[in-house]
């Protein structure tokens, strides 16, 4: 299976800040990479696809890129609302696999 | 709009079975696949596999071969995913998600719990 290394596990920022959140494959997944918003309620959002593209209704401040091995989610100003669990998704290759996670937290 | 609801949190004994459902709206339901996914954490997020809605051809993670099974009853435009010989390892929140480009749409997840 494909591992997803996601860093940091935790990130602690203020509101206004640019933030990254890493991810990286254990092996090339060819831009197969989405990005995904979990709330405390469970609620999950799928904010980017294809590694870059923007998903109709998420605010342009999110912002993906990468290639090969290693993909980045980037909010350029933090919002209250942006607070939340982040997630990778790899669908190249089966069993799909998820990123452990990064938790954005208020600093 | 597109959504997928879910049916409730479970409670069920070892060694029982449980049956969650995923009723999908909004969009022509046998033109995407449904997928399953669970939750737990300490193992994260896991892909347990799909289901081919209009021809309901399922492929699963090697992983939940034998424990879940995974069904569509395309007269209600609902997807099914049966667990069994439940342990409390699966004890979990499992959501339903639609493809493609991975999953687009998500359910809001069902909790089950797996205690004696």
């Amino acid at each position: 299976d494909i591992q997803l290394t996601q860093s940091p596990s935790t990130l602690p920022a203020s509101l206004g800040e640019r933030v990254t959140i890493s991810c990286r494959a254990s092996q090339s997944i060819s831009n197969s990479l989405n990005w995904y918003q979990q709330k405390p309620d469970g609620t999950v959002k799928r904010l980017i696809y294809s590694t870059s593209t923007l998903e109709s209704g998420v605010p342009s401040r999110f912002s993906g890129s990468g290639s090969g091995t290693d993909y980045s989610l980037s909010i350029s100003s933090l919002e209250s609302e942006d607070f939340a669990m982040y997630y990778c998704l790899q669908y190249a290759t089966y069993p799909w696999t998820f990123g452990g996670g990064t938790k954005l937290e208020l600093k | 709009q597109v959504q997928l609801q879910q049916s409730g949190a479970e409670l069920a004994k070892p060694g029982s079975s449980v049956k969650i459902s995923c009723k999908a709206s909004g969009y022509t339901f046998t033109s995407y696949y449904i997928s399953w996914i669970k939750q737990t954490t300490g193992q994260g997020l896991e892909y347990i596999g799909y289901i081919n809605t209009g021809s309901g051809g399922t492929n699963y993670n090697e992983k939940f071969k034998g424990k879940a099974t995974l069904t569509v009853d395309k007269s209600s435009s609902t997807a099914f995913m049966q667990l069994s010989s439940l342990t409390p390892d699966d004890s979990a929140v499992y959501y339903c998600a639609r493809r493609p480009y991975g999953f687009d749409y998500w359910g809001q997840g069902v909790m089950v719990t797996v205690s004696s």
